[in-house]
């Protein structure tokens, strides 16, 4: 699996976008880029992966460099409810692992 | 909905005791399933791999006789804490691999050992 770097956290203002950097320099021609996100006291949850490509869905965007040593995930309107912990993990389905994290504190 | 679901959600036991948590797969068969260890404040620590018919598969410092795993059904996969200690008070969590899906997780297992 690709080591992953992402900061310690960030802070984000309600309603506005909240951009969530990872380096993943090393990662493979055929590993993913999975993005998760674990609220206190919860499981992960899936937010959204991708290849090669940008890809969007009712959650966020990802936004891979055209290289892929690093991608953007994008909250568009960030909320109170998307303050968690959030996992940039470079690797296939069949086994993540999971670095730090990022801890996003969405202010009001 | 959810897709893993995880029991008991929180569990105290009497160190010395052992303790078993189950991970099911809702509407889907796992041939894998994945167990979690996380403590306070850190990340999520791969223990094992779960194989339907197998032997589970754990990584390197998990002791295999403390964390028992079965996965005996394709939607069931279990992990019993042997003997615990106040030190393997936790927070456990499953995931399982759906086909051509990204791995779902289950909503975890607080383990306290008094």
């Amino acid at each position: 699996d690709a080591k992953t770097t992402q900061p310690t956290s960030m802070d984000c203002a309600e309603g506005r976008a909240a951009n969530l950097p990872c380096n993943h320099s090393t990662i493979s021609g055929n590993e993913y880029v999975y993005w998760y996100r674990q609220i206190h006291s919860q499981g992960p949850q899936y937010i959204i992966h991708g290849l090669k490509n940008n890809e969007t869905n009712e959650m966020a965007s990802l936004i891979i460099t055209e290289d892929r040593k690093s991608s953007t995930l994008i909250l568009p309107h960030a909320t109170l409810r998307d303050t968690a912990v959030y996992y940039c993990i470079g690797g296939a389905t069949n086994k993540l692992i999971f670095g730090t994290g990022t801890l996003l504190a969405v202010q009001p | 909905g959810a897709v893993v679901s995880q029991h008991p959600s929180w569990v105290i036991c009497k160190s010395g005791t052992s303790v078993k948590i189950e991970c099911r797969s809702l509407d889907f068969q796992a041939t894998t399933m994945f167990w979690y260890r996380q403590f306070p404040k850190q990340s999520l620590m791969l223990m094992a791999t779960s194989n339907e018919g197998s032997k589970a598969t754990y990584e390197q410092g998990v002791e295999k006789d403390k964390f028992l795993i079965n996965h005996a059904s394709l939607t069931l996969s279990t992990l019993t804490v042997t003997s615990a200690h106040p030190e393997d008070s936790s927070f456990y969590i499953c995931s399982a691999l759906r086909p051509d899906s990204p791995l779902h997780f289950g909503n975890g297992t607080r383990l306290t050992v008094t």
